[in-house]
């Protein structure tokens, strides 16, 4: 059954402090992989797009990585903002479909 | 929100009545798509289009259908609302297909209560 786990589901950290996000996914064929900030009462917004042969992806404050071995991404956020307060949604594609298959999120709070 | 606008934003309804949303963009995207999204699970694709009177099931699309006679409106019907439907439901748009590296865009959402 494809399926995209992600941990921890929340998360608090202080003003200032790296964390990093992890998702797993059992999804096959793999197309890419997508990670989504979404805002509380908004739509998700997209981040970074990695496919099969890209290791790591940045945007900014964000770092992505992939190991399509392991089947395995993380979120890496550095010197995070109260802005980055969100949850953050891990998303993989399926080769040669029409299919994304969504992670429930982790939720993030940042405290001043 | 990249040119989505979802309408209503909010919406209060009874069981058995039936319920039109509405997704407008203004990029001229050819794949757009209906998602909800409820506590405890991702989001579930329920129909999407690849152009105009193109379109297909997603995987919750049970009570559903969607219409696009415009490449800039797709619509999402809920024929006869049940409280199951109760959820937040989200438009987006993107260029090529999922399986691409396109990016997908997401409306703001719509927030539907039924009663």
């Amino acid at each position: 059954k494809n399926q995209v786990e992600q941990s921890p589901q929340s998360l608090i950290i202080l003003e200032g402090k790296n964390c990093t996000l992890q998702c797993n996914y059992t999804v096959s064929p793999f197309s890419n992989l997508r990670w989504y900030k979404q805002d509380t009462g908004r739509g998700p917004v997209s981040l970074t797009i990695m496919t099969f042969s890209e290791n790591t992806k940045s945007n900014g404050r964000y770092t992505a990585t992939l190991d399509a071995d392991t089947k395995q991404s993380s979120l890496h956020i550095t010197a995070s903002q109260l802005s980055d307060s969100a949850s953050y949604i891990c998303v993989v594609s399926v080769y040669n479909t029409d299919k994304l298959i969504f992670g429930t999120g982790t939720r993030l709070q940042v405290f001043p | 929100d990249a040119g989505i606008t979802q309408s209503p934003r909010h919406k209060v309804t009874e069981t058995g009545t039936p319920v039109t949303l509405r997704c407008h963009q203004t990029e001229n995207h050819r794949y757009m798509y209906w998602y909800r999204q409820d506590p405890g699970h991702g989001l579930r694709l329920i129909h999407y289009s690849y152009g105009v009177k193109d379109t297909d099931k997603g995987e919750v699309s049970d009570g559903y259908s969607v219409s696009r006679s415009k490449t800039e409106d797709f619509l999402l019907t809920l024929e006869s609302a049940t409280s199951s439907q109760t959820s937040v439901y989200f438009c987006a748009i993107s260029e090529g297909t999922s399986g691409s590296t396109d990016t997908q865009y997401f409306g703001p959402g719509t927030r539907l209560t039924v009663l």
